[in-house]
Formats: structure tokens, sequence, C-alpha cells
């Protein structure tokens, strides 16, 4: 089983849809929760940081973990055509040396 | 200045040749890295250095060799890469040092092609 699991995708949504995006892991430890967008070609874009548990909001982001489940999410409110990326999920721990991206998934929002 | 710069930004290399990759940020982080990102992948870690001392290395072959001869600066010295190697190669920063354990800040990354 991977430590992160996200479905790749595509996302395809038209504009001013709400959009879920959604990671799973396995390792309980983990206590940093991440989210990043990463345009075509380019590097990835800190979005949202969340330690621990609980909701984060930020403009039309909202970022939720959920520790019981093993779950976290991103939702992007009013979707924009220029929120067309790759969402990527990343978590650590408090322990150890090891970061773990998700696999990304792939959102196209349709004008 | 609140960003990571990389130079250059597309490279082009033959097999034998060296080259190397730059990476620069004045946010006063101590953590630099090296990621290596293929497409439609997420990013592989390469290297940390955590206080300028390499402090992570992910069986890396020898072929890229990391330095970091301040705490703002980070390069990756290319030698005798494979077709393989090409990638698009992302350096990012982190505030305190405490290495994985907390947000990065990625550059735009530099596009490399070997032949």
């Amino acid at each position: 089983q991977k430590e992160v699991e996200q479905d790749p995708g595509p996302l395809s949504v038209p504009e001013g849809a709400i959009v879920s995006l959604n990671c799973t892991y396995s390792n309980s430890a983990f206590q940093y929760f991440m989210w990043y967008r990463q345009y075509s070609r380019k590097g990835p874009e800190l979005l949202m940081y969340t330690y621990s548990s609980g909701n984060k909001e930020d403009g039309r982001f909202t970022a939720q973990v959920d520790k019981s489940s093993k779950y976290i999410s991103l939702f992007i409110r009013d979707s924009q055509p220029s929120d067309s990326a790759t969402y990527l999920c990343a978590m650590s721990a408090n322990t150890g040396n090891q970061f773990y991206f998700g696999t990304g998934t792939s959102l196209t929002v349709i004008p | 200045d609140t960003e990571v710069t990389q130079t250059p930004k597309h490279l082009v290399m033959g097999m034998t040749n060296k080259k190397s990759l730059k990476c620069e940020q004045h946010m006063g982080h101590r953590a630099m890295y090296w990621y290596k990102q293929k497409a439609k992948k997420p990013p592989e870690l390469m290297f940390v250095y955590s206080y300028e001392k390499l402090s992570i290395n992910e069986s890396v072959p020898s072929r890229f060799s990391p330095e970091c001869p301040n705490s703002s600066l980070l390069n990756l010295h290319l030698h005798a890469l494979q077709p393989e190697d090409s990638a698009l190669y992302l350096c990012a920063s982190s505030p305190a040092g405490t290495v994985l354990k907390e947000t990065q800040y990625f550059g735009p990354g530099t596009r490399l092609l070997v032949l």
C-alpha cells in the first residue's frame, strides 16, 4: 500500500463549480499536511498548510484534515479557468525524515 | 524577497558534458532541497541540505553532485548524464532546517534534456 493515495483524474468541471480534491494516507503519524498547485512546466506552489486536524480557509480554498479517517481534502469554491492545474497533496510526520507527495490530480475548469 | 530562483530555465546537454544547475533563496531558510520530476509524476526527493550540510542523499547516482556553498545558494553539478535523466529539476527551501517536517517553497525548476 502506498503511503499517500491520490486520484490522478483528470477532473473536468465547468466554471463556477465547487471542486473537491482528496488524498488518503496510511501512516497515522502524519501531522503536517500541504496542498500544492502546479501549472504545466512550472514548480509546485504552496496553497495550503495544515498542522494536525481541522479546517483551514483561505479565500476560495478550504483544506480539511480528518485524521481519524486518514483523509484530507481541498475544496475550491467558484472555480475559475485559472485554477486549471495539477494539485498535489503532501504530508510528513514529526519523526523520521520522510516527506510524501500524492501523485497529483489534474484539474481543468472549462469557461 | 519571498521566492526561490533557479537558473537556467532550460538546459540541453550531451552525455559527455558537464553542467551545473543553480538555486538561490534570500528568505533566510536553513534547509534546501533538490527534487527530480518526470512528466505527470510527483517530485522525487534527491538531496537535502540542512544548515549547509548534506543531511539526506536518496541513493542518487554519483553523476549528480550537490553543493551548498552558503546558506542562500545550492548547486547541482551534472556529469555524464543519461537520456533517462531528462526531467524537471526542482529546488526548494524550508525555514527552520527541520528537514521534511515543514512547508517547502519551490522554485520554477530547470527543464533538462539529455541527448
